[in-house]
């Protein structure tokens, strides 16, 4: 089971909108609706922003979100702030010996 | 408030075995899915192996199948992992991570132990 994928960097300014893609197979993204994004600070522990591709956990600004289209899942930042500089992966539940998969990471830069 | 403490991480040779240990507290640990999630140094994360609330499912990722060893004690709120013939590419920070049963996403987690495998 391979990664999936995502940019590696996006940039944006603040206040404005920036969408990380993340890509995967029918037999992962596309096949269940079981895609959760994590933000990581460095040196920090990974914190859950979105669950099940486009729910919000109780703590976490609406300026993120999350939608699926097919074999790739997607998160949007919006009104963009320094605090979000980070990195960013998406996780999906996979119908294989591996139970889950992790995207490969995307480092957001706020300019 | 939720706290998950990973601890046993160090420096070991190629071949020996480590068991990591992660502290559950403030919540019903009995309740929750654990996990085992690694992150090589400045690469990505990747999940390792998970275990249900009763022990009854386990599972692993494929490069570990064999070497390590996931359990937990319910009595004692304590998530364990034994990794056995150890490689360089399993050094890598060790996270613990919280799951409810039935979900599929991570919660809480710990703020990691680091594994080193070096001769």
């Amino acid at each position: 089971q391979s990664a999936l994928t995502q940019p590696a960097s996006v940039s944006g300014s603040p206040g404005q909108s920036i969408t990380i893609s993340c890509t995967g197979t029918s037999s992962d993204v596309g096949g269940y609706n079981y895609v959760s994004w994590y933000q990581q600070h460095p040196g920090k522990a990974p914190k859950v922003m979105i669950y099940d591709v486009s729910n919000r956990p109780s703590g976490v600004s609406n300026r993120f979100s999350g939608s699926k289209s097919g074999n790739t899942a997607s998160l949007t930042i919006s009104g963009l702030q320094a605090e979000d500089e980070a990195d960013y992966y998406c996780s999906s539940y996979a119908s294989s010996s591996t139970l889950y998969v992790f995207g490969t990471g995307t480092k957001v830069t706020v300019l | 408030e939720v706290q998950l403490v990973e601890s046993g991480g160090g420096l070991v040779k190629p071949g020996g075995s480590l068991r990591l240990s992660c502290a559950a507290s403030g919540f019903t640990f009995s309740s929750y899915t654990m996990n085992w999630v690694r992150q090589a140094p400045g690469k990505g994360l990747e999940w390792v192996s998970s275990i249900s609330s009763s022990s009854r499912y386990i599972y692993y990722v494929d490069s570990v199948k064999g070497r390590f060893t996931i359990s937990r004690d319910n009595a004692k709120n304590s998530l364990y992992l034994q990794m056995n013939s150890l490689r360089a590419e399993d050094t890598a920070v060790y996270f613990c991570a919280r799951r409810r049963d039935g979900y599929h996403w991570n919660d809480y987690w710990g703020q990691g132990t680091l594994v080193t495998v070096s001769s």
